[in-house]
């Protein structure tokens, strides 16, 4: 696709409810970021895929914090048994080869739970 | 661990002057990256500059230029002749290039007409 999309834009849960966010990254992007941004701050790094591998998951905050990237293309980020702290927006990114390359992020999707 | 300050939590300029939007960073690398992004209300994040490490040059983009100071760790954001579009936060960002992307907690920007 022409950008890096992201459903549903927004999703409200209730506690203990569980969830799963998806990314379409931009065809051909070799890596895809998950961060999570709480209200009035900066994004914060969650996890990192490399094609179909997660090389780094060291952000996820617990272990109620799943992500995948089976076929080295869309990627879902799945919550279990939400907690009102896990409201937040979460951003998908993607980007090419490394080097510093520029990171295409989607609209994100705002979770809020109830 | 590296780290990326934003100092100025809310910035105000008049329609078409000039403002500057400041960033330090922390970092034992010597090869790195830094980036400033918008972040519209919109949500989606877009890239407004880029800047190599090893280049002395500081970047620009038409009404956008940095001020890189590598020795001070400091990348600033110049905006000339700001427009009602230039509204958004600001993010300045770091990777070393292998993948994870470091921001600070962002700077809104307020264009007063």
């Amino acid at each position: 696709g022409a950008g890096v999309s992201q459903s549903p834009r927004y999703k409200v849960a209730k506690r203990g409810q569980d969830v799963a966010l998806r990314c379409d990254p931009i065809s051909g992007h070799v890596s895809l970021f998950w961060y999570q941004q709480a209200l009035g701050q900066g994004p914060e790094f969650l996890t990192y895929f490399q094609n179909e591998a997660q090389l780094d998951k060291s952000g996820l905050p617990s272990d109620r914090f799943f992500a995948e990237r089976p076929e080295g293309s869309v990627s879902t980020l799945k919550i279990q048994r939400t907690q009102q702290e896990d409201s937040a927006v979460y951003l998908c990114a993607s980007s090419g080869a490394g080097g510093g390359t520029e990171a295409f992020f989607g609209q994100g999707t705002r979770l809020t739970v109830v | 661990a590296q780290t990326v300050t934003q100092s100025q939590p809310e910035m105000s300029v008049q329609e078409a002057e000039t403002v500057t939007l400041s960033c330090t960073y922390d970092t034992s690398e010597s090869d790195y990256y830094l980036f400033w992004y918008k972040q519209p209300p919109s949500r989606q994040m877009i890239l407004v500059i880029r800047q190599e490490a090893y280049k002395q040059q500081n970047a620009t983009e038409n009404r956008f230029s940095v001020n890189f100071q590598k020795a001070a760790k400091s990348f600033s954001l110049k905006i000339s002749d700001s427009q009602l579009g230039d509204a958004a936060m600001y993010f300045c960002a770091y990777t070393t290039g292998l993948y994870k992307y470091i921001f600070g907690t962002g700077t809104r920007l307020k264009v007063l007409a």
